[in-house]
């Protein structure tokens, strides 16, 4: 079993619907939890970063993570065609350890039709 | 700024034949990062340097070597390419190993071993 499952996809919404993506994760300890888009044939930006659990905000982008339930999603209000892109969830441990290395989900690709 | 920049975008190679593919950041970054990407598969890590002057295995390294020349280049050498080796190779930097740095992407290299 991989240590983080992200729902596979694809997935295609109306503009304006809302977008929820998720992942899962098998490893308690990670603390850093991050969603990175991917437009075609590009390489990965950072688009959301949270510490711990707790929801965090920018825009029409809000990331919420649940340790709980080793649960963390992403919503993207008012999807707009130009969300259309992969977004990779990305994990990794605590401060200074692992040499920072990051674990990612296989990615799900988006698709924002107008 | 450039940021991270690759070299090359693209290649094709001969199974058994050899090459580099070179990575550099001019944002002073200590860590930097080899990853390929594999259709339905994200991001696998094979090499990484937490700083200059040091080179650890991630996942998937064998049929790879890695070079951190400097503190601003980080090569990926195959010796004797196969074509399992055809993928998407990243490369990307962060600030520090340790800490609230996030990772920062190259645009890639797209390999094809025929």
């Amino acid at each position: 079993q991989k240590e983080v499952e992200q729902d596979p996809g694809p997935l295609s919404v109306p503009e304006g619907a809302i977008v929820s993506l998720n992942c899962t994760y098998s490893n308690s300890a990670f603390q850093y939890f991050m969603w990175y888009r991917q437009y075609s044939r590009k390489g990965p930006e950072l688009l959301m970063y949270t510490y711990s659990s707790g929801n965090k905000e920018d825009g029409r982008f809000t990331a919420q993570v649940d340790k709980s339930s080793k649960y963390i999603s992403l919503f993207i209000r008012d999807s707009q065609p130009s969300d259309s892109a992969t977004y990779l969830c990305a994990m990794r441990l605590s401060y200074n350890t692992n040499a920072g290395k990051s674990t990612f989900g296989d990615g799900t690709t988006l698709t924002v039709k107008p | 700024n450039a940021g991270v920049t690759q070299t090359p975008k693209f290649q094709v190679l001969k199974t058994g034949q050899s090459m580099t593919l070179q990575c550099a950041q001019d944002m002073n970054h200590n860590s930097m990062y080899w990853y390929r990407q594999d259709p339905g598969m994200g991001l696998r890590l094979i090499y990484y340097s937490a700083s200059e002057g040091t080179t650890d295995k991630g996942e998937v390294p064998n049929g790879y070597n890695v070079s951190r020349l400097n503190k601003r280049e980080f090569s990926l050498r195959l010796e004797s390419a196969a074509p399992s080796q055809t993928s998407v190779y990243f490369c990307a930097s962060r600030a520090s190993a340790g800490g609230r740095y996030e990772q920062y992407f190259g645009p890639g290299t797209r390999l094809t071993v025929t």
